[in-house]
């Protein structure tokens, strides 16, 4: 069964801690994203990583840190410098575009996870 | 910079009705646009794409209109179910950016029986 799997699909972090969340894809896609999702809002991109061993910071990179060794795998660990973590977080894949991809209307079909609920006790 | 926005966070329609739920961008460069449908508490889920080329897409019973003159992107439901009562989410890939997605707040869409 192809897609991405998250987990834990709930999680709960004491003060000063940090914590992972996992993410791993088998559809052999490039790229790989992280977003929050806070109460009736939007997606807000926290890291996206293009390639292995390479990865850029979104929105609101600030309190997390990212890591991207394997093809299939993206975690996401949120530190205790993220001072209000409550919330949903989503992770994403999709192909690469590259060069002149990125400006011809290239589809780009995100793929999401289930989500990991993340609160603090 | 880029902005997607919705006109209306909350659409209520009787089971049977056509939907619309609407959406603004900003970014007139932009070249791609998707529409997710997010259920309570899962991850979002393609529904349809179109490319800045084009003004009408069509899938099973769902139609995206793209009016690039005044930005504007809009998702029609056609015999709306209690199944589609979810939350819905535009977005743009910016045409400067390699792949990157920029997504709107979302409509509620509750479907009455």
């Amino acid at each position: 069964d192809g897609g991405i799997t998250q987990s834990p699909k709930y999680l709960f972090r004491k003060e000063g801690q940090n914590v992972t969340l996992s993410c791993e894809q088998n559809l052999n896609h490039d790229a790989m994203y992280w977003y929050r999702q806070d109460p009736g809002q939007g997606l807000r991109l926290i890291y996206y990583s293009q390639i292995v061993n390479d990865f850029q910071k979104g929105d609101i990179a600030e309190g997390y840190s990212v890591s991207r060794e394997k093809k299939e795998s993206f975690p996401l660990t949120v530190t205790s410098a993220q001072k209000n973590p409550t919330a949903f977080y989503l992770c994403a894949s999709s192909i690469r575009l590259t060069g002149t991809e990125g400006l011809a209307g290239t589809k780009n079909i995100q793929y999401f996870g289930a989500g990991t609920r993340l609160s603090v006790l | 910079g880029e902005s997607v926005g919705l006109h209306l966070p909350t659409l209520s329609v009787q089971e049977g009705d056509n939907s619309i739920i609407n959406c603004a961008y900003s970014n007139s460069a932009s070249d791609y646009f998707i529409w997710y449908k997010q259920e309570s508490g899962k991850g979002p889920q393609f529904i349809i794409d179109i490319r800045s080329n084009m003004d009408k897409r069509q899938g099973q019973r769902v139609t995206v209109l793209l009016n690039k003159t005044v930005k504007h992107l809009s998702l029609q439901i056609a015999a709306t179910q209690p199944g589609d009562s979810a939350v819905y989410f535009c977005a743009e890939k910016g045409g400067s950016t390699l792949g990157r997605l920029y997504f709107g707040r979302g409509t509620q869409l509750t479907v009455w029986p």
